[in-house]
């Protein structure tokens, strides 16, 4: 089952900040995130990993609730590059199968 | 270092016609994806594979088959195509699958008419 992203959409203005929310109905092992410019492919930002572990860019925050299976990514003092569509994906079990949820796009204006 | 690359980039097919989407990478991945991406529906995991000679179902399977062969090379295949299954259908690659980084190609847009 997929995972539910919200919100749907988001309109910055740059230099403000927003919030990404990732929930699923089953137990996490490991949350990703991505995005995804119009026409390109999706591009890593970061995973977080069951017990703390996390690998990213250095730029780029998020959070893991191992308990309420949930994550979120924040982005802070946003700027026009961090518009597109972003991705998380789930991994549960221990089979190497990664879900993404519906996307959530963000547009920053000038 | 190409990293994952898609063959073909672009494909029209008529109905009932069948084709291959070939995904390869070069970069000693033991993990290989084919995901199809629809307007509003996010990435969905058609099928996936854990390494060389392995294949298994993702969450919309239906229509298509895959194999793995080589450790490099993935295949999707639709048998019989439906205007259903227009959409961009993206390959991906990962060392050690939900641990490591996803490496997405650059897509195969696909309309079956």
């Amino acid at each position: 089952q997929q995972p539910v992203q919200s919100p749907q959409a988001v309109i910055l203005r740059e230099g403000e900040d927003a919030v990404i929310n990732c929930s699923s109905s089953k137990a996490l092992y490991s949350v990703h995130w991505y995005r995804q410019k119009h026409g390109e492919a999706p591009v890593f930002l970061m995973i977080l990993l069951k017990g703390g572990e996390q690998k990213g860019h250095e730029k780029i925050s998020a959070s893991f609730n191992e308990k309420k299976q949930q994550s979120s990514l924040y982005l802070t003092a946003s700027q026009l590059s961090y518009s597109g569509t972003y991705f998380c994906g789930t991994g549960s079990s221990n089979t190497g199968k990664l879900i993404f949820g519906q996307g959530t796009t963000l547009q920053v204006k000038p | 270092n190409a990293g994952v690359t898609q063959t073909p980039k672009f494909r029209v097919l008529k109905t009932g016609q069948s084709m291959t989407l070939l995904c390869a990478q070069d970069m000693n991945h033991e993990y290989m994806y084919w995901y199809r991406q629809d307007p509003g529906m996010g990435l969905r995991l058609i099928h996936y594979s854990v390494g060389e000679g392995t294949t298994a179902k993702g969450e919309v399977p239906d229509g298509y088959n895959v194999s793995r062969l080589k450790k490099q090379n993935f295949l999707l295949g639709l048998e019989s195509a439906a205007p259903s299954q227009t959409s961009v259908y993206f390959c991906a690659s990962s060392y050690t699958g939900r641990r490591s980084p996803l490496h997405f190609g650059n897509g195969t847009r696909l309309t079956v008419t």
